[in-house]
């Protein structure tokens, strides 16, 4: 299956640590998303790249999150000094401008959980 | 500021009648608009998507309407089946993805 994939699956940490997520998109995807989404939420855009480029951030992106994609194929999404507020379900998705609108294709999602 | 809503929180249909559900949108730039899938625990799955140049796209079971002047799209599902049951998101893409807060459809025998 060569679909999108996301690493851990789920993850749980104590308040202050850092977390480190990654997704590895579909092989000949070159943009690739993040999105978060909280209990009774649709999914919420977090920053996009393409290729190794990173186009947008979301103002929800504080400077406790960093995200990369060094080489244009997977990402990782960091937490610094986690808060309780940053549980939720990490959600990564990948797509090719252009083809039938920038449909994008979605991993199976990190769910954290800060106590 | 919401710019894409789905009002009706949650949805019960019986098997093998028709479910509709509904989507307001606010920014008439918007130029593609998708329908999602979501089971508890996994990501979204894309089911069905318009463009902004068509009022109608059908694939299978599912058939996307899309009226411009209300800013509008609904989502009908016919015949309905308990697989169908989970919760459904609609969202603009302009780059990013802009979704609307979701319908829990629960189809029941």
């Amino acid at each position: 299956d060569t679909g999108v994939s996301q690493n851990p699956r789920h993850k749980i940490t104590k308040r202050g640590q850092n977390v480190t997520f990654r997704c590895d998109p579909i092989s000949e995807h070159n943009r690739l998303y993040w999105y978060r989404q909280t209990l009774g939420q649709g999914p919420e855009f977090l920053t996009y790249f393409q290729n190794e480029a990173q186009l947008e951030k979301s103002r929800l992106l504080s400077d406790r999150f960093s995200a990369e994609r060094p080489k244009g194929s997977f990402s990782t999404l960091e937490i610094q000094r986690t808060e309780q507020g940053d549980s939720a379900m990490y959600l990564c998705a990948s797509s090719v401008p252009g083809l039938a609108g920038n449909t994008q294709y979605f991993g199976p999602g990190t769910r954290l959980t800060v106590l | 500021d919401q710019q894409v809503k789905q009002n009706s929180p949650s949805l019960s249909v019986q098997e093998g009648r028709i479910s509709i559900l509904n989507c307001d949108y606010t920014n008439s730039m918007f130029d593609y608009f998708l329908w999602y899938k979501k089971y508890p625990a996994e990501g979204p799955t894309f089911l069905i998507s318009i463009s902004s140049i068509k009022d109608k796209n059908e694939d299978g079971r599912f058939t996307v309407f899309l009226n411009k002047s209300a800013k509008h799209l609904s989502l009908h599902i016919v015949p309905s089946q308990p697989g169908d049951s989970a919760v459904y998101f609609c969202a603009s893409n302009a780059d990013k993805l802009i979704f609307g807060t979701g319908t829990r459809l629960q189809v029941f025998p």
